[in-house]
């Protein structure tokens, strides 16, 4: 069974900062893993999508970041801004059980506070 | 593009009444649709696999005739929750896959979610 794991899960820093978020997890047979930010009660907004065979995939001033073999990936923000405070979630996609071909596993977020 | 719309935003319920919320792509089809549940300061538990002309599958631990799952066009999902009990307050969110030819490349857009209220 899939376990994606945040750390960590709550950071502040003054606008400006260059920051990293971190997701490991413990089985590397995924289809891809993904960024998400989502925002107090609302649903999730995509911000980078890599595919298993790729290493990066970069979006402005995000950069995410995946080694397979380490069950790591990590997102990069680049001059972080107030309207960056948000939860960001990673999930990987791989085998489903249940009966469903493949699902999305999550982590349970970071929860980042960007202050002015 | 790839816009997922829900509805209601917010519902509030008696406990033993049936609640639906629908799930919409609106500018793309999509052949499978998820439903996740998130619990306060939680992540996203996946409940189910919704599949267009074909009965949904269900996550372990996740009771079908509580949560009754219709898939019954290539833009439209419906979750209804059955004899709603205050345990079932939470925070429904769907998600409608864009199929780009390989399952790696599928990429899931998520609904704004539904807040669920049970007295």
């Amino acid at each position: 069974k899939q376990e994606v794991t945040q750390i960590p899960a709550a950071l502040s820093v003054p606008e400006g900062e260059n920051l990293v978020l971190n997701c490991s997890f413990t089985d590397s047979a995924i289809y891809n893993l993904q960024w998400f930010r989502q925002d107090p009660g609302k649903g999730l907004t995509s911000l980078l999508l890599i595919q298993s065979s790729q290493r990066e995939q970069t979006s402005g001033r995000l950069n995410a970041s995946l080694d397979k073999s380490s069950g790591r990936s990590t997102l990069y923000i680049a001059a972080s801004q107030p309207g960056d405070s948000a939860t960001y979630l990673c999930a990987s996609k791989g085998e489903g059980s249940g009966g469903s071909n493949y699902k999305l596993t999550f982590g349970k977020g970071t929860l980042l506070t960007v202050n002015p | 593009g790839a816009v997922v719309s829900q509805h209601p935003s917010r519902v509030i319920c008696k406990s033993g009444t049936s609640v639906k919320i629908e799930c919409r792509s609106l500018d793309f089809q999509a052949t499978t649709m998820f439903w996740y549940r998130q619990f306060p300061k939680q992540s996203l538990m996946l409940m189910a696999t919704s599949n267009e002309g074909s009965k949904a599958t269900y996550e372990q631990g996740v009771e079908k005739d509580k949560f009754l799952i219709n898939h019954a066009s290539l833009t439209l999902s419906t979750l209804t929750v059955t004899s709603a009990h205050p345990e079932d307050s939470s925070f429904y969110i769907c998600s409608a896959e864009r199929s780009s030819g390989h399952v790696s490349y599928n990429e899931q857009f998520f609904g704004p979610g539904t807040r669920l209220t049970v007295l």
